[in-house]
C-alpha cells in the first residue's frame, strides 16, 4: 500500500536533547512537508523539500533542521535551540501541480513529541 | 489580518442537521483551496478540493467565491460520523508548494 509513515508515534526527550523524527513515502511525490500543530492551533510549516538535497525553510524554522538525500525520506531533527519543543509534528507529502492544477498534500501518522 | 480566517466554533449540531462552515482568505492571488477533516490526535485527511465553479460530493458542497475571498463548506443531513475538526487550506503564493491553513473549526454531530 502506498503511503506516510512517520516514526514513532510518541516520543519522549530531555530538555536539551536533540531528536530526529523519521518520515518515509512510497507515493514517488517530489515534495515533502514538515508541520507542527500545537493545541487549538493551525498547522505551520517548519521546512518543505521540493527535490533531493533541496530544502526550504519555512514560517516555524528556528530550531529545527533538515535533510532531503533520497526522496523516499525527508527527517526532522528538533535541536535543544527550539524553545518549545512539546508538540504534535506530521509529515506530508504532494506531486508539484501544473499551472492551475491543484496540489493537495497527504499526511503521515505524526509523531506526539513530548519534552520533559 | 491572518492569511486564512475560519469560523471560530465549536458547532454542536443533531444527527440530520445541515451545517455551513466559512473561511476567509486575505491574498487575492491565491490559486488553489481545500478542505480537510481531521479527526481528534489523528493527521488532516482531504475532504474536497473547492472548484471556482462550485462542487459537490454526496452530502458535501463546497463553494468559492473569489471576489469576496470566501470559501463555504455546506453539511448537508450530517451524521454522527462527521465529528471532526474542518480545516480550510488555501495555497496562497504562485508557483509555490506551500499551503496555508487555518486553525479549524470543531463540529459535534450529536444523537
Amino acid at each position: 500500500d502506498g503511503g506516510i509513515t512517520q516514526s514513532p508515534k510518541y516520543l519522549f526527550r530531555k530538555e536539551g536533547q536533540n531528536v530526529t523524527l523519521s518520515c518515509e513515502q512510497n507515493l514517488n511525490h517530489d515534495a515533502m512537508y514538515w508541520y507542527r500543530q500545537d493545541p487549538g492551533q493551525g498547522l505551520r510549516l517548519i521546512y518543505y523539500s521540493q527535490i533531493v538535497n533541496d530544502f526550504q525553510k519555512g514560517d516555524i524554522a528556528e530550531g529545527y533542521s533538515v535533510s532531503r538525500e533520497k526522496k523516499e525520506s525527508f527527517p526532522l531533527t528538533v535541536t535543544s535551540a527550539q524553545k518549545n519543543p512539546t508538540a504534535f509534528y506530521l509529515c506530508a507529502s504532494s506531486t508539484p501541480g501544473d499551472r492551475g492544477s491543484y496540489n493537495e498534500q497527504f499526511f503521515g501518522p505524526g509523531t506526539r513529541l513530548t519534552v520533559l | 489580518r491572518k492569511e486564512v480566517e475560519q469560523d471560530p466554533g465549536p458547532f454542536n449540531v443533531p444527527e440530520g442537521a445541515t451545517v455551513a462552515f466559512n473561511c476567509t482568505y486575505s491574498n487575492s492571488a491565491s490559486q488553489s483551496f481545500f478542505w480537510y477533516r481531521q479527526d481528534c490526535r489523528k493527521e488532516p485527511k482531504l475532504l474536497m478540493s473547492v472548484y471556482s465553479s462550485g462542487n459537490e460530493d454526496g452530502r458535501f458542497t463546497a463553494q468559492l467565491n473569489r471576489a469576496s475571498q470566501y470559501i463555504s463548506l455546506l453539511i448537508r443531513d450530517s451524521k454522527l460520523s462527521d465529528s471532526a475538526t474542518y480545516l480550510c487550506v488555501v495555497k496562497v503564493e504562485s508557483g509555490s508548494e506551500k499551503l496555508v491553513f487555518g486553525k479549524g473549526t470543531k463540529l459535534t454531530v450529536n444523537p
